[in-house]
């Protein structure tokens, strides 16, 4: 399986600021994904990557609050925008690829 | 909308006991089945994959998946409380180039008690 290396591990943030999560994987892969998962909920998809395509957001969403880049096909971003306590929760990284798996996480607190 | 349910928890096993884990899904069109293992403050570990119909086996843990049923399962033979974690149900709905794109059930808490 794929190796991802996912950082920060953790920040605390000032509301209205932005965070911006990088994963690295050891392998090219063509799609990867961004999830949230809030305190004491599952996960939820916030959107899908490509490479040299613009990301593709789940319902609710949207791209100024979560930008993605997908530079090349072992790097994407993802970045918090205009932060608020809600925003609190743990951000992962995943890529599909013989068998699905998962970056480290970044727990994100918003104070 | 595509959903993913997962039998309420928290269950609780004694050491050496079956856990049994299950989970349904609503898309028919579901292809590709996932039970993670996620430990407290830690991102989810992939334990068990299962795409056919039937029983998967892999140490301790068995998959079972009946598609006519939209139901999958994860049974952990002889539990250890080092198996004390949540599991979650991942379902794959879109299969394909889309591989990857995961919908969660909310999880179960499996806590094993020596």
């Amino acid at each position: 399986s794929a190796v991802i290396s996912q950082k920060p591990s953790r920040d605390i943030c000032q509301r209205g600021t932005s965070l911006t999560i990088q994963c690295q994987v050891d392998s090219q892969v063509t799609m990867m994904f961004w999830y949230r998962q809030q305190p004491g909920q599952s996960l939820t998809l916030i959107a899908t990557a490509n490479q040299g395509s613009e990301a593709t957001y789940e319902s609710g969403f949207v791209i100024d609050k979560f930008p993605i880049s997908r530079p090349n096909l072992t790097f994407s971003t993802l970045t918090v925008s205009n932060m608020s306590p809600e925003d609190s929760s743990i951000y992962l990284c995943s890529v599909g690829q013989q068998g699905i798996v998962f970056g480290s996480g970044t727990r994100l607190t918003v104070v | 909308q595509k959903e993913v349910e997962q039998n309420s928890g928290p269950l609780s096993v004694p050491e050496g006991a079956i856990a049994s884990l299950n989970c349904t899904y609503s898309d028919r069109g579901s292809q590709s089945f996932f039970w993670y293992r996620q430990y407290s403050g830690k991102s989810p570990e992939l334990i068990m994959s299962i795409y056919s119909n039937g029983d998967k086996e892999d140490g301790r843990f068995t998959a079972q998946l009946n598609k006519a049923s939209q139901y999958v399962s994860l049974l952990i033979r002889d539990s250890q409380p080092s198996d004390s974690a949540t599991y979650l149900c991942a379902v794959d709905n879109a299969g394909g180039t889309s591989y990857g794109k995961l919908t969660f059930g909310q999880g179960t808490i499996l806590t094993v008690h020596p």
